[in-house]
């Protein structure tokens, strides 16, 4: 199985501030990697997906990058809404898997 | 508007079984595979299993293979997870997910998930 990990576990952020968190694979795979945003008592909302590409309806400060075994979600201009934890996850090869998530908070 | 409600969560036994039903609407259903993650109690996400748009293909998670089945009913539109021999880690919020494919793939829309207890 493919493990995951993120870094960092836990960052603290302010309004305005550009933060950048990485997600590392114990393989290489093809660019079917998602990000998902999480907040508290809240389902998971898609906001990357196949690495890079924006889903509908997400701002355009969140972007995504990466190849290979490692990629980046980035937020630019931290905005009150998005203080939450965000989640990778692998789906090129099964199972699917997610990394353990990263807690932006204040 | 896409809509998935999951149903069927509730209190069972270790060693114990449970079934797990979600109703999707606003999209049309054999287009899309669909998925099981779940999310025990102030953890992260679990992917469980997923289904093909047709049905013909599944794929479990590690830790459930054996014990749960996924399936789906098209001409109802319904996607159902039976639980098998349910144990403690077992517990957690369980998500009924729409991918963006036929195939299993980016998890594109979320219920609100239905939440197994597993205690004696």
């Amino acid at each position: 199985d493919i493990q995951m990990t993120q870094s960092p576990s836990t960052l603290s952020a302010s309004v305005g501030d550009r933060v950048t968190i990485t997600c590392r694979a114990t393989q290489s795979f093809n660019n079917y990697l998602a990000w998902y945003q999480q907040t508290p008592g809240k389902a998971p909302k898609l906001l990357i997906y196949e690495a890079s590409n924006l889903e509908s309806g997400v701002p355009s400060r969140f972007s995504g990058s990466g190849s290979g075994r490692e990629f980046t979600l980035t937020i630019n201009s931290l905005q009150p809404d998005d203080f939450a934890t965000y989640y990778c996850q692998q789906y090129d090869n099964y199972p699917f898997t997610f990394g353990q998530g990263t807690k932006v908070d204040i | 508007e896409v809509q998935l409600l999951e149903s069927g969560g509730g209190l069972v036994q270790p060693g114990g079984s449970l079934r797990l039903s979600c109703a999707p609407s606003g999209f049309t259903f054999r287009s899309h595979a669909m998925t099981w993650v779940r999310q025990a109690p102030g953890k992260g996400l679990e992917w469980v299993a997923g289904i093909s748009g047709s049905g013909d293909f599944r794929n479990y998670g590690d830790s459930v293979k054996g014990r749960f089945t996924i399936s789906r009913d098209n001409s109802e539109k319904m996607v159902f997870l039976h639980m098998n021999d349910l144990r403690a880690e077992d517990t957690a919020i369980y998500y009924c997910v729409k991918d963006r494919d036929i195939m299993s793939t980016s998890h594109h829309y979320w219920g609100q998930g239905t939440l197994v207890t597993v205690s004696s």
